[in-house]
């Protein structure tokens, strides 16, 4: 159970380039998803905290109108990287949890992570 | 101070020996606590997780847990090559479900 899933894997596109990456929660529904980056050789830095049919809270540095995050039903969240740059190349990686339904402490399920290179 | 420190690594084990992995962290109000293993290239696997002091076992692992000291431990028992990875740390704030990850200790286990 709690499987996560995360599509595309992969994504190498030009410089200007907006890409949309979706995560799905596919054996229960998610209340709340999470998104990170990963940069090669450091941990996990939270960009923001998605909740369905809410606006998504964003950690301090993380620009909201560049980083686009939809959550509108309970199974689907998606991160649209406006206008992408090299700087933007990452792995991201999103997360759901069972919160919100009487179990506050379930732990974070990730998807496999969608690997972004921007050229 | 960082909220949640792991042992630097990289931490190298014979096949068959035990892995220990520590991890501190800063909120004192912290409830809950994660292990996750990450493979170079792939996104975190959750391992275990650990509510309530004392030891809570899954298989090769166990975790431990000493609220009194901030304090929080993985054992690995009879290391595999397959246990080769980076270990996550990971604790939720006292008022909120986000999740701290300390930067990860890479174990190697020696075949």
């Amino acid at each position: 159970g709690a499987v996560v899933s995360q599509h595309p894997s992969w994504v190498i596109c030009k410089s200007g380039t907006s890409v949309k990456i979706e995560c799905r929660s596919l054996d229960f529904q998610a209340t709340t998803m999470f998104w990170y980056r990963q940069f090669p050789k450091q941990s996990l830095m939270l960009m923001a905290t998605s909740n369905e049919g809410s606006k998504a809270t964003y950690e301090q540095g993380v620009e909201k109108d560049k980083f686009l995050i939809n959550h509108a039903s309970l199974t689907l969240s998606t991160l649209t990287v406006t206008s992408a740059h090299p700087e933007d190349s990452s792995f991201y990686i999103c997360s759901a949890s069972l919160l919100g339904q009487g179990e506050k402490d379930q732990p974070q399920h990730f998807g496999d992570g969608t690997r972004l290179s921007i050229l | 101070q960082k909220e949640v420190e792991q042992n630097s690594g990289p931490l190298s084990v014979p096949e068959g020996a035990i892995a220990s992995l520590n991890c501190t962290y800063s909120d004192r109000g912290s409830q809950s606590f994660f292990w996750y293993r990450q493979y170079s290239g792939k996104s975190p696997e959750l391992i275990m997780f650990i509510y309530s002091n004392g030891d809570k076992e899954d298989g090769r692992f166990t975790a431990q847990l000493n609220k009194a000291s901030q304090y929080v431990s993985l054992l690995i028992r009879d290391s595999q090559p397959s246990d080769s990875a980076t270990y996550l740390c990971a604790v939720n704030g006292r008022n909120d479900y986000k999740l701290s990850f300390g930067a990860g200790t890479t174990v190697t286990v020696r075949a």
